[in-house]
């Protein structure tokens, strides 16, 4: 079966200071994969996917970047961390089936908090 | 742009009543629907999902309604539990190269014991 990896689960950084969270997907192979931001009490929103290693595609402008070394390896990095960046991210895959029709399986998150 | 949204954000029922979700949806293209369960601190959690050229689907003590006339899509819990206690979300997808989610905002259903 297929499992996801979100670490930290929490962070708490200083504003300026940089940023790597890390998700590491197990059981599948060529997944899609998704980073979410959810602010406290609201829904998500998609901030980058990738259909393959080095693939990454953003979908709102922002201090953050990601990036894709492996194909079961996720990452999101800022230089400089925003108090605006605080929040609970979240990692999620999908099977690679092009039909734009696949579920999407979330990990446990990792709630930051920027001070 | 398109979006997907919830008529109702808190919702309370008696343990063992049914529950009812809303959730209205713009996007006349979108051709599948996913609810999931999100419970505090935690990751959301698949529940059931259902594809445009259906109009009900069932799962264990779940059933998903899509009405593409209103573009509305409902989430039915059978005998509530507390269990279910959690916020709710739809999500619809548009196809393309990867399954980009457009999220609602969420229904956070309170089980009362």
């Amino acid at each position: 079966s297929q499992t996801i990896h979100q670490w930290p689960a929490t962070l708490v950084q200083p504003v300026g200071s940089p940023l790597s969270l890390e998700c590491t997907v197990e059981g599948t192979s060529n997944p899609n994969l998704y980073w979410y931001r959810q602010a406290a009490g609201r829904g998500l929103q998609l901030l980058f996917y990738s259909v393959g290693i080095g693939q990454i595609s953003s979908e709102v402008p922002q201090n953050l970047s990601a990036s894709r070394p492996q194909d079961r390896q996720f990452i999101l990095s800022s230089k400089k961390l925003l108090l605006s960046d605080s929040g609970f991210y979240l990692c999620a895959w999908s099977a690679l089936s092009g039909r734009g029709t696949d579920t999407q399986y979330f990990g446990p998150g990792t709630r930051l908090t920027v001070l | 742009g398109e979006s997907v949204g919830l008529h109702l954000p808190t919702l309370s029922v008696q343990e063992g009543d049914n529950s009812i979700i809303n959730c209205a949806y713009s996007n006349s293209a979108s051709d599948y629907f996913i609810w999931y369960k999100q419970e505090s601190g935690k990751g959301p959690q698949f529940i059931i999902d259902i594809r445009s050229n259906m109009d009900k689907r069932q799962g264990q003590r779940v059933t998903v309604l899509l009405n593409k006339t209103v573009k509305h899509l409902s989430l039915q819990i059978a005998a509530t539990q507390p269990g279910d206690s959690a916020v709710y979300f739809c999500a619809e997808i548009y196809t393309g190269t990867a399954s980009k989610l457009t999220f609602g905002t969420g229904t956070r259903l309170q089980v009362m014991l």
